[in-house]
C-alpha cells in the first residue's frame, strides 16, 4: 500500500504553546487528506477533511481556530494546535486518499501538553 | 450512530484461522465494506474492501453475505503480529468520502 509519514512522532509541549504536525504522502498525490484524533482507549474521531488548495471542512465540535489545517500541496498537510492545553493531549493521525476507494494512514503523532 | 456491529474481543491461536464477524444490516447499495486494523500506538492499516463479491488479497479474505447485511474477515494463518483492533467500516466510494470508526474487535493471537 501507499506510504504516509508524520512528523514528529511524539511531542511534549507546555500549556499555551502551539505545535505543528506534518503529514506527507510519500509515493502518491493526496488531493484529499483527513485528520483524526484518538484519546486513550477510544476509537479514532475525524476532526477535519482538507482538500489541496482550499479551506478544510471541520467536524462538528472541532474548533477551526484552534486546530489550523493547511494543505498547500498534493503531498503535504499540516495541523497546528494553537494555544495547546492538557485536554488537547491525544494521538493525532492523518490519512491521505490515494484514490476514490482507499485511505492510507500515517503512523500518528503523540501529543502531550504539560 | 454506529453502522456496523462487531464483537468487542476475540481470541485466536497462532497458526489458526481468525474469523472476524461484522454486522451491517442497514448498508446501502452503494456502500462498500472496508476493514482496517490498528496495532497498539500505530496508525490504522488498510486490509481489504469489497462491495458484494468475496475478495482476497495477500493479507486476508473478505466474505460478504448475499444480502450484504454481514461479512467476515478471515486471516487464514494468524500470527502474533496480527494482534490488533480490527475495524469494519461501511463507506461509499469517493475522494472525499470519510471513514467512521466504531469500537472494533480486539483480536488477541496467542502462542
Amino acid at each position: 500500500g501507499a506510504v504516509v509519514s508524520q512528523h514528529p512522532s511524539r511531542v511534549i509541549c507546555k500549556s499555551g504553546t502551539s505545535v505543528k504536525i506534518e503529514c506527507r504522502s510519500l509515493d502518491f498525490q493526496a488531493t484529499t487528506m483527513f485528520w483524526y484524533r484518538q484519546f486513550p482507549k477510544q476509537s479514532l474521531m475525524l476532526m477535519a477533511t482538507s482538500n489541496e488548495g482550499s479551506k478544510a471542512t471541520y467536524e462538528q465540535g472541532v474548533e477551526k481556530d484552534k486546530f489550523l489545517i493547511n494543505h498547500a500541496s498534493l503531498t503535504l498537510s499540516t495541523l497546528t494546535v494553537t494555544s495547546a492545553h492538557p485536554e488537547d493531549s491525544s494521538f493525532y493521525i492523518c490519512s491521505g486518499a490515494g484514490g476514490p476507494d482507499t485511505q492510507y494512514f500515517g503512523p500518528g503523532t503523540r501529543l502531550t501538553v504539560l | 450512530d454506529a453502522k456496523t456491529t462487531q464483537p468487542p474481543s476475540m481470541d485466536c491461536a497462532e497458526g489458526r484461522a481468525a474469523n472476524l464477524p461484522c454486522n451491517h444490516s442497514t448498508i446501502s447499495g452503494n456502500e462498500y465494506v472496508y476493514w482496517y486494523r490498528q496495532i497498539h500506538s500505530q496508525g490504522p492499516q488498510y486490509i481489504i474492501h469489497g462491495l458484494k463479491n468475496n475478495e482476497t488479497n495477500e493479507m486476508a479474505s473478505l466474505i460478504i453475505t448475499e444480502d450484504r447485511k454481514s461479512s467476515t474477515l478471515i486471516l487464514p494463518h494468524a500470527t502474533l503480529r496480527d494482534t490488533a483492533v480490527y475495524y469494519c467500516i461501511v463507506r461509499v466510494a469517493g475522494w472525499g468520502s470519510t471513514l467512521t470508526f466504531g469500537k472494533g474487535t480486539m483480536l488477541l493471537v496467542s502462542p
